[in-house]
């Protein structure tokens, strides 16, 4: 079935470093979306991307949507510390029929100030 | 978006008993699913949560253990049954307006079976 490879799992920064992560996807999407898991609370979406090559951003937070339609990246910059979290990016299941969406595993955001 | 209450946000339940997780939205949706998310692990989906019918369920999961009512389009219950030390994780209600769009959540339901 459909896979979300997500990377890295977890990073550990500097507070004002800038951050990168990625998710690939077996197949081709028309849709990404990145979200934020804070400790005890449910995934908030932070972007949502429709167009391949399409680069949003949401303050310090840009997303793109690869070209190839299979990948996309979320850059964080100037971290703070309130940062912290697990990122998660989201697609379209396709594979399913329950019209859902599937998730990568995370990236575990820790930043030190 | 949606605003989504959930509740309980957490319970410690004793190995044999059963939870009922209740799902409130503050506006009529179309689509509903519960998700399940082990200790460290991503969101996997338990099913979705069918207005005036049966819950459409994903491999691995079953009826008898996670029986599901939705009797309207702004609310559903998710009930875990005969609970085992293996069904503690975050539970987490999630809907969307139309098929493969934006997911929004509630802040999810923390289960530790003991």
């Amino acid at each position: 079935g459909q896979q979300l490879n997500q990377s890295p799992q977890s990073m550990f920064i500097q507070e004002g470093e800038d951050v990168s992560m990625n998710c690939t996807s077996s197949s081709i999407f028309n849709t990404w979306l990145w979200y934020k898991q804070e400790p005890g609370e449910g995934p908030v979406l932070l972007i949502a991307l429709y167009k391949a090559g399409e680069l949003t951003s949401n303050g310090r937070l840009t997303a793109q949507f690869g070209i190839t339609r299979k990948d996309s990246f979320l850059n964080i910059s100037a971290s703070i510390p309130s940062d912290v979290g697990i990122y998660f990016c989201a697609g379209p299941n396709y594979g399913g029929s329950q019209g859902n969406l599937i998730f990568g595993k995370g990236t575990k955001l820790s930043v030190k100030p | 978006s949606a605003v989504i209450s959930q509740k309980p946000s957490r319970d410690i339940c004793q190995r044999g008993t059963s939870l009922t997780i209740q799902c409130q939205v503050d506006s009529q949706v179309t689509m509903m699913f519960w998700y399940r998310q082990q200790p460290g692990q991503s969101l996997t989906l338990i099913a979705t949560a069918n207005q005036g019918s049966e819950a459409t369920y994903e491999s691995g999961f079953v009826i008898d253990k996670f029986p599901i009512s939705r009797p309207n389009l702004t609310f559903s219950t998710l009930t875990v049954s005969n609970m085992s030390p293996e069904d503690s994780s975050i539970y987490l209600c999630s809907v969307q307006r139309q098929v493969v769009t934006e997911a929004f959540f509630g802040q999810g339901t923390r289960l530790t079976v003991v």
